[in-house]
Order: structure tokens, then sequence, then C-alpha cells
């Protein structure tokens, strides 16, 4: 285990389905991403938070909903998505910007997402 | 916007074998990752790379970093099975407010007995 802990593994949902994945981390962090890893493509940042308030939002369809509560909780709320929408969707978390770039991110295992 | 490179994209390769793996990047930074990912896994950290010239080495692996080349080298040395996974370097966008990485596609590494 890394210290990020994504649930669930695995995620089979309708097109008409609302679900939530959850990422949680005790390592101290202070920021928290989302990436969504596809086939044949490059891992592409989705969201991005700093003390729980949302930095950055990379253009991500509103069916994707994050949810930051505390510094230690991510959520990505899921409703009416895509099939193109199916992709392992990972967790990260880092220290602060003033300290982050020595240790880079620790990721979560990942949420195997597909869209039926 | 930063774009991340990475070549060969797929490399199969003998047990005992050396090769490179390139990691080239579009903006100035002086920071770079490389991660590993097992099939099935989460991303674990290999090495940080902080400045130019920097150089890591861990096992068979050694990397390194060429800030004016904007490149870095992930060398393996007589590769063993164990080694095959899927290899990303990641680059930090200096400046922004935001500390965030931006990765490459990643290689595909498969070792061969």
């Amino acid at each position: 285990e890394t210290g990020v802990t994504q649930t669930p593994r695995h995620l089979v949902m309708g097109m008409t389905n609302k679900k939530s994945l959850k990422c949680e981390q005790h390592l101290g962090h202070n920021a928290m991403y989302w990436y969504k890893q596809s086939a044949k493509k490059p891992l592409e940042l989705m969201f991005v938070y700093n003390f729980k308030e949302q930095t950055e939002n990379n253009s991500v369809p509103s069916r994707f909903s994050p949810e930051c509560p505390n510094s230690s909780h991510l959520f990505l709320h899921l409703h009416t998505l895509q099939p193109e929408d199916s992709a392992l969707y990972l967790c990260a978390s880092s220290q602060d910007r003033s300290r982050a770039f020595s240790y880079g991110y620790t990721f979560g295992s990942g949420t195997r997402l597909t869209v039926v | 916007e930063l774009k991340v490179e990475q070549n060969p994209l797929f490399l199969s390769m003998q047990e005992g074998k050396n090769y490179t793996i390139y990691c080239n990047y579009s903006t100035t930074s002086d920071r770079l990752y490389w991660y590993r990912q097992d099939p099935g896994k989460s991303l674990e950290s290999l090495f940080v790379l902080l400045s130019n010239g920097a150089v890591k080495q861990e096992g068979r692996l050694m990397a390194s970093l060429d800030t004016k080349a904007r490149l870095s080298t992930l060398h393996i040395t007589a590769a063993v099975h164990d080694l095959s996974a899927t290899y990303f370097c990641a680059v930090d966008e200096s400046g922004g407010s935001n500390y965030k990485l931006t990765f490459g596609k990643g290689t595909l590494l498969t070792v061969n007995p």
C-alpha cells in the first residue's frame, strides 16, 4: 500500500447511473489530484485541490464532479457518463507546493471504470 | 502547453542487455520524475531529479537530467525479467500556481528470458 487508498477498485456502471469514487490519504499531504488514464493516451490531469480548495479544473465535462471535504479525502462523483469515459481513474496526493517538488506525487491504485 | 515525449513507447529486450529510454520536454523545468507502473497497479516513484546534471541510481536503473537539452534518460543495465513494467517520466511545470506534473505516454518495457 502506498498510503493513498482508492475505492472501489473496479466499477461497472450504466450511462444513466450515478456513482462515486473515493480517495483517502493519511500522509499529511495538503494537495490531492484526479488523473484519468486511458489506453494509448498520456495520463490526463482532471482536478487539483490544495488545502481543500479546487485550484484547477482541466476543462473536465460537468458529468464529473469532484468533492474535497478535507485534506485527507477526495471524491469524484459520476453521472450520465459515456462509454468513452471508461478508463483507470487515479488519485494522487502531494505536499503543498512549497515542499512537493522534492518528493513528487504518491498515487493510489486506481479505480478501473467501465461504462456500459 | 508543456509537452512530454518519451521514446520508445514499446521496448522488448533480452535479459542481460542494456538500453536507454528517453524523455524530452518542451518547456523550462529542472524538476523531473520517473515512475514505474506494473499492470493493474499504482504508479511507484523511482527517481526525483531536481537539477541540471542530476544522476540517480537504484539497482539496474540509472536516471539523469540535462535541463539545457530538456532531456532525461533512464538507463537499464543488464536487464532482468522483474524490470518488465511501464515507465513514465513526468515534468513539473515550474512557475505555476499549482504543483502539478505532466506525464509522458509511458514506455512499456518487456524483458524476455
